[in-house]
C-alpha cells in the first residue's frame, strides 16, 4: 500500500513552462513534506520542505502548495529550465526529526525541452 | 567537504555471490542511513546507525542483509548469497549528530547488478 501517491509519473514541459507534480496522503500524522531532486547518477538532495501549519511556501521559483484538508500537496516549478530536468520525489513524515519515519512518492521524471 | 562518498558506484555479481557496499558520511555527520531504490519505485528506508550502533533495522531484509558502521572506517551494507531480486540502487545519507530535522545528505549511489 502506497502511502504517498505521486502523480503524474512523468511530465514534459517547454522551457518556461510551469510543471506541477502532486503528492496525496492518507496519514493524517504526517507533518513534515519534503520534496527531493534527484539527477541521474547522483543522489536525491532536499529541495524544499513544508511542514501543515502554512499553504504555501517558496524557494526561488520552487514553490509547495499545501492542503491539509484535502491531504495533498504539490510542488510548482516557475519558469522552468532544461537544468530542472530531473526526477522529483515527494514525502512525508508523521515524526519531525526522525529520518527513518520519510514515507517516499514513487518519483515524477521531468523533462524540460529547450 | 567532500560530501557523502559511496564506492563502488557500479557493482555487477553472480547470483550467490556477495555484495559489500561502502558509505563514508559527510564530515562531521555520525548518522548514517541505507536506502534502496527499485526501479521505477521511490526509496525504502533499509537501515540507520550511529557508530558502532544499529539503532534501526527495521527496513532490512530478515536474511543475507547485515550492516554495520564501526568505530573507524566507513558503514558497511553487505548483502550475502545475492539473488536477481537484489538489483537496485542502494544509498547511503548521513545527517549531523543532533540535526533535529530531516535534513539527509545522500551519496550519488550504489548500483547493484545480480547477473
Amino acid at each position: 500500500q502506497q502511502q504517498v501517491k505521486q502523480s503524474p509519473q512523468s511530465l514534459i514541459v517547454q522551457k518556461g513552462g510551469i510543471p506541477i507534480i502532486n503528492c496525496a496522503y492518507e496519514n493524517t500524522a504526517f507533518d513534515y513534506f519534503p520534496w527531493y531532486q534527484q539527477f541521474p547518477g547522483k543522489g536525491p538532495a532536499l529541495l524544499i520542505a513544508i511542514r501543515p501549519d502554512v499553504s504555501e511556501k517558496k524557494e526561488g521559483r520552487f514553490t509547495i502548495s499545501f492542503n491539509k484538508s484535502a491531504k495533498q500537496f504539490s510542488l510548482h516549478i516557475m519558469d522552468s529550465q532544461p537544468g530542472d530536468s530531473a526526477t522529483y520525489f515527494c514525502a512525508a513524515s508523521s515524526d519531525a526529526g526522525n529520518n527513518r519515519k520519510l514515507i517516499w512518492g514513487l518519483g515524477t521524471s521531468l523533462a524540460v525541452n529547450p | 567537504n567532500a560530501g557523502v562518498m559511496q564506492n563502488p558506484r557500479h557493482l555487477v555479481r553472480r547470483r550467490g555471490q556477495e555484495a559489500r557496499l561502502r558509505c563514508s558520511p559527510m564530515k562531521g555527520h555520525s548518522h548514517v542511513y541505507w536506502y534502496r531504490q527499485l526501479p521505477e519505485e521511490g526509496l525504502k528506508f533499509m537501515v540507520y546507525l550511529q557508530k558502532e550502533n544499529i539503532i534501526d533495522e527495521s527496513g532490512m531484509p530478515k536474511e543475507r542483509f547485515s550492516a554495520e558502521f564501526p568505530k573507524e572506517g566507513p558503514s558497511i551494507l553487505r548483502i550475502q548469497q545475492v539473488v536477481r531480486g537484489d538489483s537496485a540502487a542502494y544509498f547511503c545519507a548521513s545527517s549531523p549528530r543532533l540535526s533535529g530535522a530531516n535534513v539527509l545528505t545522500f551519496g550519488a549511489g550504489s548500483r547493484l547488478t545480480v547477473l
